[in-house]
């Protein structure tokens, strides 16, 4: 089975800090993806890596940046945060064959007071 | 643009009682299709996943099915029990782009 782990379940930053958020994959797989999901905005897309030191933008990049330096590991880094980047925080992975549902992790709730 | 459209957003029905939830996209384009289930405060737990070539999955009481043509897909839960009270999530992948498109969702009640 898949596990993708994010490091907090749980986590409350000020506004002003810069904030990671952690995600690891024990799968070998090739892509991973941040999303925040908000009531009544669904799921959206932040970032997505095809692969090591590699990185595209989603829907909504802007206040957020990421790094893959190892293919298991992608982490989320608000440069800046704010209060409107209190959110839910999903990492995913997939295998990039399109044969396979993406993976979730159990998500982080972020709170920026 | 493709969109993702789930209808309604929230249901509620007694148990026992075979339920039909609803997804709509507007380009017909895609490469698979996948249903998730969502418990509260928790990630996305895969479903179903259909691919464009497929007409319909099934896993025990769950089964789904895709109409390209009409832009949409159904996932058809049997015999429902309380367990199954979740929010449930429609999204297609553009052609081997794996990026994927959410619908917002169906929050589903099972009344005991």
């Amino acid at each position: 089975d898949v596990k993708v782990t994010q490091s907090s379940r749980y986590l409350v930053k000020r506004t002003g800090e810069k904030v990671f958020l952690e995600c690891v994959q024990d799968m070998d797989h090739e892509n991973m993806f941040w999303y925040r999901q908000d009531p009544g905005l669904g799921l959206r897309l932040i970032y997505f890596s095809y692969d090591v030191k590699m990185k595209e933008k989603g829907d909504i990049p802007e206040g957020y940046s990421v790094s893959r330096e190892k293919k298991e590991r992608f982490s989320l880094i608000l440069e800046s945060a704010s209060t409107n980047q209190t959110s839910m925080y999903l990492c995913a992975t997939s295998n990039g064959q399109g044969d396979q549902p993406q993976h979730f992790g159990d998500g982080t709730r972020l709170s920026i007071l | 643009k493709q969109e993702v459209t789930q209808i309604p957003a929230a249901l509620s029905v007694p148990e026992g009682e075979n339920l039909v939830l609803n997804c709509s996209f507007t380009d017909s384009a895609i490469y698979n299709l996948q249903w998730f289930r969502q418990d509260p405060g928790k990630g996305l737990t895969s479903l179903l996943l259909i691919q464009s070539s497929q007409r319909e999955q099934t896993s025990g009481r769950l089964n789904a099915s895709l109409d390209k043509s009409s832009g949409r897909s159904t996932l058809y839960i049997a015999a429902s029990q309380p367990g199954d009270s979740a929010t449930y999530l429609c999204a297609v992948e553009i052609w081997r782009d794996d990026k994927i498109i959410f619908g917002k969702g169906t929050r589903l009640h099972i009344l005991p």
